[in-house]
């Protein structure tokens, strides 16, 4: 079946410093969205992308879709403690009608 | 507009005893999902219904797990009985049907979960 994979599993940074984080996907994605839980809350969207090389940028946040659709990364410029929580991948290889969640990546942001 | 609801936030039971959890979805939105998290991992689909069928019952441990969709809005999963491992939140989700669905945009809206505790 299908699988999501995120890299990395954790990462810590200083206030200011960049992040990415990254999510490969095992089988051609039809499309892949993103999303945010913060500690002890509930996942909360942040984008869809549905375009091979989409990219899309909200604020210090840009998001890219892989020309095979089968990747997409996440980075967010100069993090801000705000920025603290889990980022999940979650891609569809239906056209939105089942989506599979990766692990996750779980971002400290050290003021 | 109110988001979806979840009820118990929390639950305790003891291993072998049965547990229901509730979820009232969105207004409109017809597709209406059960996930599992364990923590630290992302969300594990377990059932997903579109209307009051559901479409993808694949992923849920039908001996001891059923869910239900009655007239194709609010919806309940039960345990019965529960294990020590089933302690985990269990999430519901809604959302318009498909991408481009009458305007959707696919976006999941989430509860806030049901924390269940087996001891």
């Amino acid at each position: 079946g299908q699988q999501v994979m995120q890299i990395p599993q954790y990462q810590h940074v200083q206030e200011g410093e960049d992040f990415t984080t990254y999510c490969n996907s095992s089988t051609t994605l039809s499309n892949i969205q993103w999303y945010k839980q913060r500690p002890g809350g509930h996942p909360v969207f942040l984008i869809q992308l549905v375009k091979s090389g989409e990219v899309k940028k909200q604020k210090r946040l840009t998001f890219q879709f892989g020309e095979a659709k089968k990747n997409s990364s996440l980075h967010i410029t100069a993090t801000q403690t705000t920025d603290v929580g889990t980022y999940f991948c979650a891609g569809s290889d239906n056209y939105g009608q089942n989506f599979v969640f990766g692990p996750g990546t779980r971002l400290s942001v050290l003021p | 507009e109110a988001g979806v609801v979840q009820s118990p936030r929390y639950k305790i039971i003891e291993k072998k005893q049965p547990v229901a959890f509730w979820c009232n979805p969105i207004s409109g939105h017809n597709t209406l999902y059960w996930y599992l998290q364990n923590l630290g991992q992302g969300p594990e689909l377990l059932i997903r219904y579109e209307n009051e069928e559901a479409v993808d019952d694949s992923q849920l441990p039908k001996d001891r797990f059923s869910a239900e969709r009655l007239k194709g809005v609010d919806s309940t999963l039960k345990i019965q009985p529960a294990e020590l491992g089933d302690s985990a939140v269990y999430l519901c989700a809604s959302s318009l049907s498909g991408l481009g669905w009458q305007g959707s945009t696919g976006e999941l809206f989430f509860g806030e979960g049901s924390r269940l505790t087996v001891l």
